[in-house]
C-alpha cells in the first residue's frame, strides 16, 4: 500500500508570506496527526483529525495556523502569515485506530524555512 | 504530565562501536514505550517497542528494556554500522488523549567507517 505522502518536501518562504503544507494519509485511515520539530528539539504534537473532524487541536501554536481535512481524505496545514519561529520540520502521520499506536505511519516530513 | 527526556546529540561513533542512547520518562501509569528512527530523507519509522515493565524490545540489532524502577528505556546496540546513521527518538503514547505521541528531543547518530 502507498505510504503517507507529504509535499512539498522543502519550502523556503519569506516572513509574512503564506505557506500550505499537504498530507495524503494512507487510504482508509480515519486518523490523521500533525507534528512539528523545531530547531532540533523534540517532535511536538499539533493536532489530530478523526475523518474530517478536529479531535484535538491543543498543540496548535496560535491562530496563524489553520488545518483542514476536507472530506476526511487529505489534510492541509496553512501558516499565514509565517514567522521566523515557524521554521522546522512538519510531520504527518495516519492510523486506522487512534489508540493503536503501533499502526501509525509517518510521512517524510516537510522542511519549512522562513527567512 | 507525561514527558520524555533523551540524551542530546550529536553522537559520533566509529563502525562496530557500542551505542547507548539514554531515555527517561515521566508518566501516569505504565504506558508502552517506543523508539522511532528517521533515516536521511525518510519518514519516522517505529524501531522497537515495549509494552510493560521489564519487557525488552528489539529490532535490527537494537535493544531497549523498559525499566520501571529507573523510569528508563535506553537504546543499545552492540556494534553499529554506517547504515545506522540517523536520528533516534524516544516516545510514549497518551492513550487517554487520542493516542498522540510524546517525543524526546531526538539524538542524531553519525557512524564513521
Amino acid at each position: 500500500e502507498a505510504g503517507v505522502t507529504q509535499f512539498p518536501s522543502h519550502s523556503v518562504i519569506e516572513k509574512g508570506q503564506t505557506v500550505t503544507l499537504r498530507c495524503d494519509p494512507i487510504s482508509g485511515h480515519d486518523n490523521l496527526y500533525w507534528y512539528r520539530r523545531v530547531m532540533g528539539k523534540e517532535i511536538k504534537f499539533l493536532l489530530h483529525f478523526v475523518k474530517e473532524s478536529k479531535q484535538d487541536e491543543s498543540g496548535m501554536p496560535n491562530n496563524r495556523f489553520l488545518a483542514e481535512r476536507t472530506g476526511g481524505t487529505y489534510s492541509t496545514l496553512k501558516v499565514q502569515p509565517a514567522e521566523l519561529e515557524d521554521s522546522g520540520v512538519y510531520f504527518c502521520a495516519s492510523s486506522q485506530t487512534g489508540l493503536d499506536v503501533y499502526g501509525y505511519t509517518f510521512g517524510s516530513g516537510t522542511r519549512l524555512t522562513v527567512v | 504530565g507525561n514527558s520524555v527526556t533523551q540524551m542530546e546529540g550529536p553522537v559520533t561513533l566509529s563502525e562496530e562501536a557500542f551505542l547507548t542512547i539514554n531515555c527517561t520518562y515521566t508518566a501516569t501509569g505504565y504506558p508502552s514505550l517506543f523508539w522511532y528512527v528517521q533515516y536521511p530523507g525518510e519518514g519516522l519509522q517505529l524501531l522497537l517497542k515495549a509494552t510493560k515493565a521489564d519487557d525488552k524490545g528489539s529490532n535490527k540489532g537494537f535493544e531497549a528494556t523498559y525499566r520501571k524502577e529507573t523510569t528508563s528505556f535506553h537504546l543499545e546496540k552492540g556494534s553499529v554500522q554506517v547504515s545506522d546513521s540517523a536520528v533516534y527518538f524516544c516516545a510514549l503514547p497518551t492513550y487517554n488523549q487520542g493516542g498522540k505521541l510524546i517525543f524526546g528531543q531526538g539524538t542524531e547518530l553519525s557512524v564513521k567507517p
